[in-house]
């Protein structure tokens, strides 16, 4: 079982639709959640993080947590087609006290907006 | 205020030459990692620096690799004897103290024929 997974997709919405990306996690010790959006041939760029459990909003983007599930979602609103990229859903373990190490990521979904 | 930066973009270079990368964090960024990442898969881990100190190195990563971070500011990854499994972007990332949010330089992407 992978530490972190996703979906690959590809996941494909009309403009302006709600884009509902899911990530699940394996390791109970996780503490931290991230999500990276990637467009092709370019680098990863952190979006939105969430330590808690609930909801967090940042504009158009909601990530969501439940540790109990052991599950990470983001919500993107009123999809665009510039949202078309690759989302990638990491984890962090606090280690060593308040230290943070490695992320561990799920392989990405492909996200699809068509006008 | 600079992002993470990485050098060169992007490299080609025949099987058995030895590469060199080198990366520069976020000024005032004491973490520095190392990711690679291939096509249609996340980046997975390969080491990492909290300031000179290399804290962790990936069992994947073997012993053709090695990384420093002599300053405790920019870092170096080195291949040697590269092979064609090791064509990948080469992603390096910084963190502050404290802070879990790690932030990606552009990446070198590395070829080998």
């Amino acid at each position: 079982q992978k530490e972190v997974e996703q979906n690959s997709g590809p996941l494909s919405v009309p403009e302006g639709a709600i884009a509902s990306l899911n990530c699940t996690y394996s390791d109970r010790g996780s503490q931290s959640f991230f999500w990276y959006r990637q467009y092709s041939g370019k680098s990863p760029e952190l979006i939105m993080f969430i330590y808690s459990n609930g909801d967090k909003e940042d504009g158009r983007f909601t990530a969501q947590l439940n540790k109990a599930s052991q599950y990470v979602s983001l919500l993107i609103r009123d999809s665009q087609p510039s949202d078309s990229a690759t989302y990638l859903c990491a984890a962090s373990l606090l280690a060593g006290g308040t230290s943070y190490g490695k992320l561990t990521f799920g392989q990405g979904t492909i996200l699809t907006v068509h006008p | 205020d600079t992002g993470v930066s990485q050098d060169p973009r992007h490299k080609i270079t025949k099987r058995g030459q030895n590469v060199t990368f080198r990366c520069d964090p976020i000024s005032e960024h004491n973490r520095l990692y190392w990711y690679r990442q291939t096509l249609g898969q996340g980046p997975e881990f390969l080491t990492y620096f909290q300031n000179e100190a290399q804290l962790e190195k990936s069992r994947l990563l073997s012993d053709r690799f090695s990384a420093e971070r002599p300053k405790g500011s920019f870092s170096t990854l080195e291949i040697q004897r590269t092979e064609q499994g090791d064509s990948a972007m080469y992603l390096c990332a910084s963190s502050s103290k404290g802070q879990a949010e790690q932030y990606f330089g552009p990446g070198t992407r590395l070829t080998v024929t």
